[in-house]
């Protein structure tokens, strides 16, 4: 099992440029995560999906868009990139709600906007 | 809304000596989890342990304790015999018990272990 992996590792963008980040989990995981990470802020939800074709507002979801068209598949996008989405992207996904289960983490993405 | 509060965000200790870092929430919610999360440079999250909070004992894994105490909605980390590998962010988690299974992390506590 590769477990959850994220793919870019890095990139750079410009302001305004568009990308998507994939997030792939071979867990046969109902339920995914899309996080970011910025110094001094801890870990903060984006979006989520409890299932295949199903997503969710987290805590900070502005200017960013998500799909789960598959289940094994958590695409987050950014439409028109700004310097304040630069951070770490963490991915995450897990089988069942609550304490049952973890969420298992992917390796994180480091964006930097200019 | 709930919230996750660390008030440490740096610690140091020498290789073997016992350490605690504190963690503190806010909910009205009964029933839901708890979890300590490590960060080591790779970036990776990894979890070192977690408690529901509808037990009354404190999860313990190996070398990693907790103690919990519900009213006090306190829910801090020991890590006895702490090794050069335990070096890395530690993040507090809560997460409500339902259909909403967001986590809320609280902001990390970065800890050295010193040889």
């Amino acid at each position: 099992n590769a477990g959850v992996t994220q793919t870019p590792k890095f990139r750079v963008l410009k302001t305004g440029q568009s990308m998507t980040l994939l997030c792939a989990q071979d867990m046969n995981h109902e339920y995914m995560y899309w996080y970011r990470q910025d110094p001094g802020m801890g870990l903060r939800l984006i979006h989520y999906s409890v299932g295949e074709g199903t997503t969710a507002k987290g805590e900070v979801p502005d200017g960013y868009n998500v799909s789960r068209l598959k289940k094994q598949n958590f695409l987050l996008g950014l439409e028109s990139a700004a310097p304040s989405q630069t951070s770490v992207y963490f991915c995450a996904s897990s089988h069942q709600r609550g304490g049952l289960e973890t969420q298992y983490f992917g390796p994180g993405t480091r964006l930097l906007v200019l | 809304a709930q919230t996750v509060t660390q008030s440490q965000p740096e610690m140091s200790v020498q290789e073997a000596e016992t350490v605690t870092l504190s963690c503190t929430y806010d909910t009205s919610e009964n029933n839901y989890y708890l979890f300590w999360y490590k960060q080591p440079p790779s970036r990776q999250m990894i979890l070192v342990i977690r408690q529901e909070a509808y037990k009354q004992q404190n999860a313990t894994e190996n070398r990693f304790s907790v103690n919990f105490q519900k009213a006090a909605k306190s829910f801090s980390l020991k890590i006895s015999d702490s090794q050069l590998g335990d070096t890395a962010m530690y993040f507090c988690a809560f997460m409500k018990h339902g259909r909403d299974d967001k986590i809320i992390f609280g902001k990390g506590t970065r800890l050295h272990i010193l040889p």
